[in-house]
């Protein structure tokens, strides 16, 4: 079965500062990453996905890029504000309808004023 | 997107005793949930895919005799935990897809999660 490994577990920032979480990915039929953040003690809310037929997706400070070749994708924020603080949790599942998600482990990400 | 709710959002039992948990999917019919289990600092972990009007899918692992789910309309799925004791404390949180009705048809929408603490 899938699995997908996560790094780092954490991550302090400056204000202002890029962060940058890296995820990979065993099986080679996963095409669909999605991103989550989730606040303490919240639901996890998507920020942005990507699918395999597109290498790089932007959303304003949000970017995500896919190597499909080398199974990894990462999470690009830029501009961190305090606000970002959060754990990331990146996904991967195969895109063939109701297939389930298989969760990285997480990034606690603290950005600091 | 869509509108997840669950209830309750905290729960505490007494071990030996049964809890039941919902999830609505409240703007559109949702064939498929699932059912996520996520200890404190760590990552969520499928339980259990539930399909309307079938039976459930159990991942490796999961006790379906002990997490009970049924999904008997296309707006609710329910996980009841029976017998619960101290370990099975955990925040439960459940998820629709939108499948074929999108064109992101496999993008999972969260409910808000249900604490649940075993004493």
């Amino acid at each position: 079965g899938e699995n997908v490994e996560q790094h780092p577990s954490t991550l302090s920032v400056q204000e202002g500062d890029s962060a940058v979480i890296k995820c990979t990915y065993s099986d080679s039929a996963s095409n669909y990453f999605p991103w989550y953040k989730q606040e303490l003690g919240k639901r996890p809310q998507l920020i942005i996905d990507i699918r395999s037929n597109v290498g790089e997706k932007k959303d304003q400070r949000i970017a995500v890029t896919l190597n499909k070749t080398a199974k990894h994708f990462s999470l690009h924020i830029t501009e961190t504000q305090p606000e970002d603080s959060a754990v990331y949790f990146c996904a991967a599942s195969r895109d063939t309808g109701f297939q389930k998600l298989v969760f990285g482990t997480g990034t606690r990400l603290l950005v600091s004023p | 997107g869509a509108v997840v709710s669950q209830h309750p959002s905290r729960v505490i039992c007494k071990s030996g005793t049964s809890v039941k948990i919902e999830c609505r999917s409240l703007d559109f019919q949702a064939t498929t949930m699932f059912w996520y289990r996520q200890f404190p600092k760590q990552s969520l972990m499928l339980m259990a895919t539930s399909n309307e009007g079938s039976k459930a899918t159990y991942e490796q692992g999961v006790e379906k005799d002990k997490f009970l789910i049924n999904h008997a309309s296309l707006t609710l799925s329910t996980l009841t935990v029976t017998s619960a004791h101290p370990e099975d404390s955990s925040f439960y949180i459940c998820s629709v897809t939108l499948g074929s009705r999108s064109v992101s048809a496999d993008t999972q929408y969260f409910g808000p999660g249900t604490r649940l603490t075993v004493l």
